[in-house]
């Protein structure tokens, strides 16, 4: 199975910061690449899908880059709804498999 | 609007079975792959199966192979996962979500699912 490795696992940041966001697979997936976001009791919401495709109606401040094996979640203003757990997933192969997940906190 | 409604889950005791399942609407259900995605309390996300549009080619997460079976009903709009053998690592918020083939682009609000041992 491909492994996925994001880092930070936690990350504290303002309102306003400019925040990146690491994911690492254990061997490539070409561009085949999501990012969600979830928030406490809700449901995972899909931001960025192909690597690079922002979803529609998602915030033009996320934003994804990368291919291969090494790929970047930026949110270029962070905003107070954006405080949430966000997680990267391949689907490259059968199965599909997530990151650990990264919490960005308010500090 | 877009709704995926999962139904089913509860408490079982370990070996047991239960089946869940998830009604759609506001979008062409034969039109997409299906899967359903777990998240145990306190951890990540983990994807469990997927079902081709046509319920013609199944993918299963190794540890759930055998045990679990995802199907799905396209003129009812519904897709169901018959879990059996029911162990207290299966327990976890279930969810209902389109794609597999693509990311998962809708997603349920989830179904908990508890294995006392």
């Amino acid at each position: 199975d491909i492994q996925m490795t994001q880092s930070p696992s936690t990350l504290s940041a303002s309102v306003g910061d400019r925040v990146t966001i690491t994911c690492r697979a254990s061997q490539s997936i070409s561009s085949w690449l999501a990012w969600y976001q979830q928030k406490p009791g809700k449901a995972p919401k899909l931001l960025i899908y192909k690597a690079s495709s922002l979803e529609s109606g998602v915030p033009s401040r996320f934003s994804g880059s990368g291919s291969g094996t090494e790929f970047t979640l930026t949110i270029s203003s962070l905003q107070p709804d954006d405080f949430a757990t966000y997680y990267c997933q391949q689907y490259n192969s059968f199965s599909r498999t997530f990151g650990q997940g990264t919490k960005v906190e308010i500090k | 609007e877009v709704q995926l409604v999962e139904s089913g889950g509860g408490l079982v005791q370990a070996g047991g079975s239960l089946r869940l399942s998830c009604a759609a609407s506001g979008f062409t259900f034969n039109n997409y792959w299906m899967s359903w995605v777990r998240q145990a309390p306190g951890t990540g996300l983990e994807w469990v199966a997927t079902i081709k549009q046509d319920g013609g080619a199944n993918y299963y997460l190794d540890s759930v192979k055998g045990r679990f079976t995802i199907s799905r009903d396209n003129a009812k709009n519904s897709l169901y996962l018959q879990m059996n053998s029911l162990r207290a690592e299966d327990t976890a918020v279930y969810f209902c979500a389109s794609g597999g083939n693509t990311a998962f682009g809708y997603w349920g609000q989830g179904t908990l699912v508890t294995v006392s041992s």
